[in-house]
């Protein structure tokens, strides 16, 4: 059992706008600016899409965006394309006892 | 441009040893810590550890206090990765990624740079 909450999959069509959640307590996404998220092709390592909350990598595009609001984070999507269909898990900093969560993923698929 | 390139797949016994190597190019290895994660077949991403390649200082998974060790060598600009006393249920990809901020700045806690994965299975 993952540390942080993801819901197993999400969807929407092309050009829509899709949010994937990731919800943990207090002790790790409420209690730090220090959560990420990454995208993941089937076979193929990782790859971040933000950090600490709302960040991105030069790179990303700008319809990926993050947010946070308490205990939950937040990932959306916006204008869906075919490409972005792939794994997303967010993690977060724990502290100094488990130090790094990850969510146990969401599977987003482009209708 | 920033690359990490691990060494290859890996069949082991249950009860036996396997280190994974992590070479880095493209950038100034000493800068920067390198975590690594795992995943089991079809399961999502589990944090094993972090190492500063600026003096060596590491930071391991409670779960796996005991059973690995995380090292680099700064001369070849590489990182290793030792897992002892292996189970069937070690069997998974095995990633090293990068920092994304260099020791210098706030640890962002996030990985910008990731090596491409090795296969590590435990089977009798």
């Amino acid at each position: 059992q993952s540390a942080l909450t993801q819901p197993p999959s999400a969807s929407g069509s092309p050009g829509q706008s899709v949010t994937i959640s990731c919800t943990g307590t207090s002790s790790d996404v409420g209690g730090y600016d220090r959560v990420s998220w990454y995208q993941q092709h089937p076979g193929k390592a990782p790859k971040l899409m933000i950090y600490e909350v709302t960040k991105r990598p030069s790179g990303v595009p700008d319809r990926f965006s993050g947010s946070k609001s308490g205990n939950t984070a937040s990932l959306t999507v916006s204008g869906l394309q075919a490409e972005d269909e792939a794994d997303y898990y967010c993690s977060s900093y724990a502290g100094s006892n488990s130090y790094v969560v990850f969510g146990g993923g969401t599977k987003l698929t482009v209708l | 441009q920033v690359q990490l390139v691990q060494s290859g797949a890996e069949v082991k016994k249950p009860g036996a040893s396997v280190k994974v190597s992590c070479k880095a190019s493209g950038y100034t290895f000493s800068n920067y810590g390198i975590i690594w994660v795992r995943q089991a077949p079809g399961q999502g991403l589990e944090w094993m550890g972090w190492i500063s390649a600026y003096n060596g200082n590491t930071i391991y998974a409670q779960m796996l206090q005991g059973r690995v060790t995380m090292t680099t060598d700064t001369s070849t600009s590489t990182a290793y990765m030792d897992l002892r006393s292996l189970r069937s249920d070690d069997t998974a990809v095995y990633y090293c990624a990068r920092d994304r901020n260099s020791v210098y700045s706030g640890n962002s806690w996030s990985s910008d740079n990731w090596g491409q994965g090795t296969l590590v299975t435990v089977s009798s």
